[in-house]
């Protein structure tokens, strides 16, 4: 059974730093692009960012470029997302999720998601 | 990037259909047929329930069903049920290898 448990939504000044993890589970892990995708509180969804299979190739919406950064450690099944320069728009609940294609960096279908942790930035 | 333009709400009775429309642009939409749509009951997370434009994945009803022409891709939900009612999104692929959602389409089964 696939598995995506999120960790690390904490409270944060404006301005801060904050890491956010995802464990993997049930799939093998190393031969699927993953992504971030947040929820701001009554908001729909935004896509954030993508990390291919191989940690090689990374994309990001332009609404963090330059502050987020996003990582794997395949040895780990884990997934990452470094946030810097916080805002209090990036106020949300962060999803992990699962490409739907096996090693495919062009589609961004998401078939497995987790249940999200919340990341609020506020003084 | 702006969201993707859905209508905020549709409603409608069980037994009857529902169709929600998906609008963008031929960056988006009218360039690929890598148009998704995703169920999300209230606290729950996001379900693929259709990929590429038309495909179901595997348990989900084909009372569901998605279509796309030009610019909009569209979900339709036939032979409504309760279940059914939840947010539902949609999103495609862009030519900035990034991903446009829909701003979401609230269904009430009345």
């Amino acid at each position: 059974e696939v598995q995506l448990v999120e960790s690390g939504g904490v409270v944060v000044q404006p301005g801060g730093s904050l890491r956010l993890s995802c464990a993997a589970s049930g799939f093998t892990f190393d031969d699927y692009t993953m992504h971030w995708v947040r929820q701001a509180p009554g908001k729909g969804l935004e896509w954030v960012s993508l990390i291919s299979w191989d940690g090689g190739s990374t994309y990001y919406a332009d609404s963090v470029k330059g502050r987020f950064t996003i990582s794997r450690d395949n040895s780990k099944n884990s997934l990452y997302l470094q946030m810097n320069s916080l805002r209090t728009e990036d106020t949300a609940l962060y999803y992990c999720a699962k490409d739907l294609w096996f090693r495919e960096l062009s589609k961004l279908e998401f078939d497995y998601w987790g249940q999200g942790t919340l990341v609020t930035v506020s003084s | 990037q702006s969201a993707l333009t859905q209508p905020p709400s549709v409603s409608g009775s069980p037994g009857q259909s529902v169709t929600i429309s998906c609008t963008g642009t031929s960056s988006d939409v009218g360039s690929y047929n890598r148009v998704s749509w995703y169920q999300q009951p209230p606290g729950t997370a996001p379900k693929l329930m259709i990929y590429e434009v038309s495909n179901r994945p595997s348990g989900v009803p084909d009372r569901f069903s998605g279509s796309k022409s030009g610019n909009t891709a569209s979900l339709t939900i036939s032979g409504l049920q309760a279940e059914d009612e939840a947010d539902y999104y949609c999103s495609s692929y862009t030519s900035s290898s990034t991903l446009r959602f829909g701003g979401g389409t609230k269904l009430t089964v009345l």
